[in-house]
């Protein structure tokens, strides 16, 4: 089983709004990612976490939260966005520690108006 | 130096044809180079991958090519279908340290027609 599953698929949320991305994967990966992709672009890598620690955060907003309570499951925390964080957000996870086969999620689409 | 330049952006072959997108790097400590096809509103999904000590790696109808020499490397589809219609991104990454990350191309958009 090589599934990321993501969850919601999709979300829409006020710029005041409080609200949660969950990315859950039960393949025994230790290394787990968040990506931000906009439309007809590459993935923008956000965070990493392995082995349930940030390892990797690329100067990410502190609008976005991320939390890892345990090796299956990556939580992203979403607070006071603009419109302009609209985009898919991707979780990926990966074997071991930081290593290369990333198996990507279908993505959360997160609206912000 | 950490950039992946991809090319072309734009690709329309058709069935049966054999789209070719080639992807250069930089950097030289780069060792892994994967794959990846995104369908709209779908995740990348890992297509293939190699490292530099082959020149060539096939599964399926797909193949990569692999250039050290000119630090450039490309991806085949044989026999190409409409399913096959999607955007590939093209990635590269360095499995040393501790900071680890693909750095991915800006991807093309394949469409096949039938």
């Amino acid at each position: 089983d090589t599934e990321v599953t993501q969850t919601p698929k999709h979300l829409v949320m006020g710029m005041t709004n409080k609200k949660s991305l969950k990315c859950e994967q039960h393949m025994g990966h230790r290394a787990m990612y968040w990506y931000k992709q906009k439309a007809k672009k590459p993935p923008e890598l956000m965070f990493v976490y392995s082995y349930e620690k940030l390892s990797i955060n690329e100067s990410v907003p502190s609008r976005f939260s991320p939390e890892c309570p345990n090796s299956s499951l990556l939580n992203l925390h979403l607070h006071a966005l603009q419109p302009e964080d609209s985009a898919l957000y991707l979780c990926a996870s990966s074997p071991r520690r930081i290593q290369e086969t990333q198996y990507f999620g279908p993505g959360t689409r997160l609206l912000v108006l | 130096q950490q950039q992946v330049k991809q090319s072309p952006q734009s690709l329309i072959v058709q069935k049966g044809g054999i789209p070719i997108i080639n992807c250069a790097y930089e950097n030289t400590a780069f060792d892994y180079f994967p794959w990846y096809q995104q369908f709209p509103g779908k995740g990348p999904a890992l297509l293939i991958a190699i490292r530099p000590d082959v020149s060539e790696k096939k599964e399926g109808r797909f193949t990569i090519s692999f250039n050290k020499s000119a630090k450039q490397f490309s991806l085949h589809i044989m026999d190409s279908q409409p399913g096959d219609s999607a955007t590939y991104f093209c990635a590269a990454g360095h499995s040393g340290g501790s900071n680890y990350k693909l750095t991915f191309g800006k991807g093309t958009l394949l469409t096949v027609n039938p």
